[in-house]
């Protein structure tokens, strides 16, 4: 089935490192969205974005809507160990989402 | 409880054996999602429910593939003659329809991890 193209697929980084993660479709959508995986857990919703060009914030995550509705990223600050896990985005349309292949954020203490 | 509940958590089968997996949404919610997350993938999707009205089964992958929902409440996803290619992880969502149209927040359970033999 269609998937965005999320980059990067994996991040070793150092706590209080910032991250930066990004995703990218042929399609446009007409709302992107940001959610985290925890290991046997469902995808939780971090941040929505509605409008070309909204940049939103949620605490220590910032996200932005691309103006041609088309890509979007996510940045988190000084990252801290519960940041870990599996980030994903996912383009709604039709009343479905379609998901990106996710980024798995590992944080050494 | 409060949130989308699957079961069973786990399924291990053999190769051509049927499977039911089932998905508690949570109360209220009238839009119900089927989604499948291969290991180290993103989620597909499956299906979607909404209502009375005729589910959207555009992401089923084959013929062996089918769901069934109850009013509002339980849907149960089966598939027969599962393959190996059938491992995975099937996650269910539901979530409110605003009355303008459109669509909330899907919250999603936890999963059913599919193991075929």
């Amino acid at each position: 089935g269609q998937q965005l193209n999320q980059s990067p697929q994996s991040m070793f980084i150092q706590e209080g490192e910032d991250v930066s993660m990004n995703c990218t479709s042929s399609s446009i959508f007409n709302t992107w969205l940001w959610y985290k995986q925890d290991p046997g857990e469902g995808p939780v919703l971090l941040i929505a974005l509605y409008k070309a060009g909204e940049l939103t914030s949620n605490g220590r995550l910032t996200a932005q809507f691309g103006i041609t509705r088309k890509d979007s990223f996510l940045n988190i600050s000084a990252s801290i160990p519960s940041d870990v896990g599996i980030y994903f985005c996912a383009g709604e349309g039709a009343q479905k989402l379609v998901f990106g292949q996710g980024t798995r954020l590992t944080i050494n203490p | 409880g409060a949130g989308v509940s699957q079961s069973p958590s786990n399924k291990v089968t053999e190769k051509g054996k049927d499977v039911e997996l089932r998905c508690d949404p949570i109360s209220g919610h009238t839009a119900l999602y089927w989604y499948r997350q291969r290991l180290g993938q993103g989620l597909e999707f499956l299906i979607y429910f909404q209502g009375n009205s005729a589910p959207d089964k555009s992401g089923l992958p084959s013929d062996r593939f089918s769901a069934e929902r109850t009013g509002e409440s339980v849907s149960t996803l089966t598939i027969q003659r599962t393959q190996q290619e059938d491992s995975a992880v099937y996650l269910c969502a539901s979530s409110l329809v605003p009355a303008g149209g459109g669509t909330d927040t899907q919250y999603f359970g936890p999963g059913t991890r599919l193991t075929v033999l």
